[in-house]
């Protein structure tokens, strides 16, 4: 079985540019997180769908982050304009089962400069 | 609400020697608790899951993990280390009954030295 799928895993920004990630997660799990890891910290989670439903977006910045699970598949998170705080990993992690094991994808890290 | 506590930032143990990772836990009732290990650049991997049941459960690798309703920990346990179980070890807690908010504790860095 494919594992979460995550696009770039790298991307080097300006300050106030904006930037996407794309997260394909394991077929079938009907629920996707998004993860923000900064450097010596654990991932903080930054919304959870279910299906295509947002169940949690409380730590999301939404001034400046925003996401979306169009279809409840793949999903996208964006941020506009990036700040250097937003330097960090991002994770992406499904889940299909009751439980909450969640799978992790490799992880985008972003580099704003 | 639900937190975790990773008390020991860096541990440095001796290949062949044996480790133990601490972890306490908060949560209002039964949680679901998880330790996972991140290698540098890579994604969480899950190495063992406590949901009921017995209260030692058996992972990857050869770790394994106590948990201790009394002292709300979860404790990550292994004999004897390897060099390659070098890397960063999270604890996670979550709620029981559908799809739950998963907490991480900040990690605990294993380096491992000949």
């Amino acid at each position: 079985e494919a594992g979460v799928a995550q696009s770039p895993r790298y991307k080097i920004i300006e300050k106030r540019q904006s930037v996407a990630f794309w997260c394909n997660p394991i077929s079938g799990h009907a629920t996707l997180y998004w993860y923000q890891q900064i450097l010596g910290q654990g991932p903080k989670l930054l919304i959870q769908f279910q299906n295509n439903g947002v169940v949690d977006d409380s730590q999301l910045p939404k001034d400046r982050f925003s996401a979306e699970r169009l279809k409840g598949v793949d999903s996208t998170l964006k941020i506009q304009p990036a700040k250097l705080e937003d330097s960090a990993v991002y994770l992406c992690a499904s889940t299909g089962s009751s439980y909450n094991e969640q799978f992790f994808g490799p992880g985008t890290r972003l580099t704003v400069l | 609400a639900q937190s975790v506590t990773q008390p020991d930032i860096h541990i440095t143990v001796s290949e062949g020697a044996s480790l133990e990772l601490r972890c306490n836990y908060s949560y209002g009732a039964t949680p679901y608790l998880f330790w996972y290990v991140q290698s540098p650049g890579q994604g969480l991997q899950l190495l063992l899951k406590y949901f009921s049941g017995d209260t030692l459960v058996q992972g990857i690798k050869g770790f394994e993990a106590e948990f201790k309703r009394s002292q709300s920990s979860f404790n990550l346990r292994k004999p004897s280390v390897h060099w390659s179980d070098a890397a960063e070890y999270f604890c996670a807690v979550g709620g029981t009954g559908g799809y739950q908010k998963v907490t991480f504790g900040t990690g605990t860095k294993l380096q491992v030295i000949p």
